[in-house]
C-alpha cells in the first residue's frame, strides 16, 4: 500500500515566522512530489512541485527533496495570517507520473 | 478559460436513490480525475481518464461506483444506490499532461441522508 504521511497539526506560528511542513512517502519509485493549499471550504491549489534532490525557491515558499529518506518538506518564510489554510503533500505513484496520491494535510494557523 | 466546472454544488439525497456528479475540464486539457476527500480518509483517486478513456479505476471503492466520460468536455461519476457513508465531496480536476498540474473544480458536496 503506497502511503503518504503528514503531521495533521494544528501547527501554530507567529506572523513574521517560518512555518515547516513535512511529508514521508513510502514508494522508492515516485518521482513527482507536489505541494497542494487548501482553504477551508474551497479546492485545493497548487503551491510547488519539485522532482529533484535539493531545494526549490518560489517567493516566500521553498520546497525541500530528499529521495534517499523518501522525505519533503515545504518551507514557509514571513507567515502571513493569509496562509493559514491545510497543507496537502501529493506523490506520483505510477511510472507515467499521472496519477496522485495525497497526504491527509498538514493544517497551519498563522496568527497577528 | 473558466477552470473546471462541477455540478451541482451541493447534493442532498436520501439513501438508496441515484447520485450523478458532473463536470466540465479545462478544454485543452487531456486528463480528468475524480477524487473524493473525507476528514477521515483525506483525498483519494478514483478515477482517471486520457483522453476519454479510463486509465485507472482501482480508486473506485465498490460497483455501485460507474464513471464515464463520452466526450472531451464533458463527465460524470455516478452512485447507484446511494449510502450515508458515501456522504464527501467530491472534486473532479483535469491536466494537460503527465505530471503537470492538477487543477480542481469548486468541488460536490454529497451528503446521503
Amino acid at each position: 500500500q503506497k502511503e503518504v504521511e503528514q503531521n495533521s497539526g494544528p501547527l501554530s506560528v507567529p506572523e513574521g515566522a517560518i512555518a515547516s511542513l513535512n511529508c514521508t512517502y513510502s514508494d522508492r519509485g515516485s518521482q513527482s512530489f507536489f505541494w497542494y493549499r487548501q482553504y477551508s471550504g474551497k479546492s485545493p491549489e497548487l503551491i510547488m512541485f519539485i522532482y529533484s534532490n535539493g531545494d526549490k525557491e518560489d517567493g516566500r515558499f521553498t520546497a525541500q527533496l530528499n529521495k534517499a529518506s523518501q522525505y519533503v518538506s515545504l518551507l514557509i518564510r514571513d507567515s502571513q495570517p493569509s496562509d493559514s489554510a491545510t497543507y496537502l503533500c501529493a506523490v506520483t505513484t505510477n511510472q507515467a507520473g499521472t496519477a496522485l496520491i495525497f497526504g491527509k494535510g498538514t493544517t497551519l494557523s498563522v496568527s497577528s | 478559460d473558466a477552470g473546471v466546472i462541477q455540478s451541482p454544488r451541493h447534493e442532498v439525497t436520501e439513501m438508496g436513490q441515484e447520485v450523478t456528479l458532473r463536470c466540465k475540464p479545462i478544454s485543452g486539457h487531456d486528463y480528468l480525475f475524480w477524487y473524493r476527500q473525507t476528514m477521515m480518509r483525506g483525498l483519494e483517486l478514483l478515477i482517471y481518464f486520457n483522453n476519454n478513456v479510463p486509465i485507472d479505476d482501482s480508486g473506485m471503492p465498490e460497483d455501485r461506483f460507474s464513471a464515464k466520460m463520452p466526450n472531451a468536455s464533458f463527465s460524470t461519476l455516478k452512485i447507484q444506490p446511494s449510502e450515508p457513508r458515501d456522504s464527501a465531496v467530491y472534486f473532479c480536476a483535469s491536466s494537460p499532461g503527465t505530471t503537470d498540474t492538477q487543477y480542481f473544480g469548486p468541488g460536490t458536496r454529497l451528503t446521503v441522508l
